[in-house]
């Protein structure tokens, strides 16, 4: 069964750059018809999707946030990676890493809270 | 943008009881591409449902879905513990592709 795991900074300056990577294992990031998203939820609130990649490198974004975001794919190291430039305290929230397959988010990692404060 | 609309906000209910929750989409969902997502607190989304009535891997079949177009439904047939959780539905469209409803929190009376 295939896992996923966030990591990166729980802290960032405002006006700075978010960069989270999460870590697939358990499968293959490469195999299948599966897109890899992020997703955010901030505390006491409801889910947002943020975008997803696909390892050919095709992406998109929520409209939302397209303009700060950036998604990609690293088949060599089964990772997919997250960067969302010039935060605010708005950008603060749990931030998800999730598997894409038909409509629905399959797998999910466990989320890492991202606080932006100076 | 399709908005969705859950309800109600907050149901109270004992374990044994029925379970309905309500997701009313702005637009007609093209395909189906309606999901329902069980969230426990300090833990991350798990899939109950895909495709409007499918369920996912491992899900008790005391969970259902079901509706077309506009309206969907999630059903718990008999409320267990484990299941007084905040439920989600989320679709998937054109843009931004994925809306999450806003939840609907099912606590123990």
């Amino acid at each position: 069964q295939v896992q996923l795991q966030e990591s990166g900074p729980g802290l960032v300056k405002p006006s700075q750059t978010l960069s989270l990577t999460c870590t697939v294992s358990g499968g293959s990031i490469s195999s299948g018809s599966y897109y890899w998203s992020w997703i955010r939820q901030p505390a006491g609130k409801g889910l947002e999707w943020v975008g997803r990649s696909y390892i050919s490198g095709s992406t998109n974004y929520n409209p939302s946030l397209k303009s700060r975001v950036t998604i990609s794919v690293d088949t060599s190291k089964n990772q997919f990676s997250l960067k969302l430039s010039s935060v605010t305290a708005a950008d603060t929230a749990v931030y998800y890493c999730a598997r894409y397959f038909w409509g629905s988010f399959d797998s999910w990692g466990q989320g890492t809270l991202v606080t932006v404060s100076s | 943008e399709i908005v969705l609309t859950q309800s109600p906000g907050t149901l109270s209910l004992s374990p044994g009881e029925r379970a309905t929750l309500s997701c009313r989409a702005s637009q007609s969902v093209s395909s189906n591409y309606l999901a329902w997502y069980q969230q426990k607190p300090g833990q991350a989304p798990r899939l109950l449902i895909y495709g409007a009535s499918s369920r996912a891997t491992g899900i008790p079949d005391r969970f259902s879905g079901s509706g077309s177009g506009t309206d969907f439904t999630l059903t718990i047939s008999r409320l267990e513990p484990e299941d007084f959780a905040v439920y989600y539905c989320q679709q998937y469209d054109s843009s931004p592709l994925f809306t999450f409803g806003p939840g609907t929190k099912v606590d123990i009376k």
